[in-house]
């Protein structure tokens, strides 16, 4: 199957700091989405990217879809505590067959 | 409107034996989704229904069945669980255009003995 590599694996950061994780693919996509999930519940939708080069936000939350379809960047700016949870990237061609990274796992300490 | 919900919350089973899994959404969407998540790995799709009456294989459907029982119901099945199927288990909808997002589900943790 596809491989989704995120990094960093984790991130212990102080509150006010930025955050800046990626994701990049052996394949490409034509769609790049992010979530966050919170212990005990399922993954909700942060941002939706579906041009390459396409830059867009949600608040605090920025992400970028890589100009080689392969990549794709989540920048949180002046975190807060509620922004701990873990980060997945996934990527999807068909919009029915999806793939998830790793996870990137946020620790804001206040 | 509760979403999307799963039933049960947790099970433990012994290997070799069989459960079901239920999801059901009030969304009226047409898309459903199984997913598994093991400690420090995303979620892998183990099969979805793009329309009711459809079924199709994701990336690892060895070990499992599903039946889209109508339009709001979407059920995975162990026909005899082995202990590698310990996982969390996400139920996922959609209503179905490319651009529609993803709603999961909270999740059934399962343990296989």
């Amino acid at each position: 199957g596809q491989q989704l590599n995120q990094s960093p694996q984790s991130m212990f950061i102080q509150e006010g700091e930025d955050v800046s994780m990626n994701c990049t693919s052996s394949s490409i996509f034509n769609t790049w989405l992010w979530y966050k999930q919170e212990p005990g519940e399922g993954p909700v939708l942060l941002i939706a990217l579906y041009k390459a080069g396409e830059l867009t936000s949600n608040g605090r939350l920025t992400a970028q879809f890589g100009i080689t379809r392969k990549d794709s960047f989540l920048n949180i700016s002046a975190s807060i505590p509620s922004d701990v949870g873990i980060y997945f990237c996934a990527g999807t061609n068909t919009g029915n067959q999806f793939y998830f990274g790793t996870g990137t796992s946020l620790t804001v300490i206040p | 409107n509760a979403g999307v919900t799963q039933t049960p919350k947790f099970q433990v089973l012994k290997t070799g034996q069989s459960m079901t899994l239920q999801c059901a959404q009030d969304m009226n969407h047409n898309s459903m989704y199984w997913y598994r998540q093991d400690p420090g790995m995303g979620l892998r799709l183990i099969y979805y229904s793009a329309s009711e009456g459809t079924t199709d294989k994701g990336e690892v459907p060895n070990g499992y069945n599903v039946s889209r029982l109508n339009k709001r119901e979407f059920s995975l099945r162990l026909e005899s669980a082995a202990p590698s199927q310990t996982s969390v288990y996400f139920c996922a909808s959609r209503r179905g255009s490319q651009t529609d997002t993803q709603y999961f589900g909270p999740g059934t943790r399962l343990t296989v003995l």
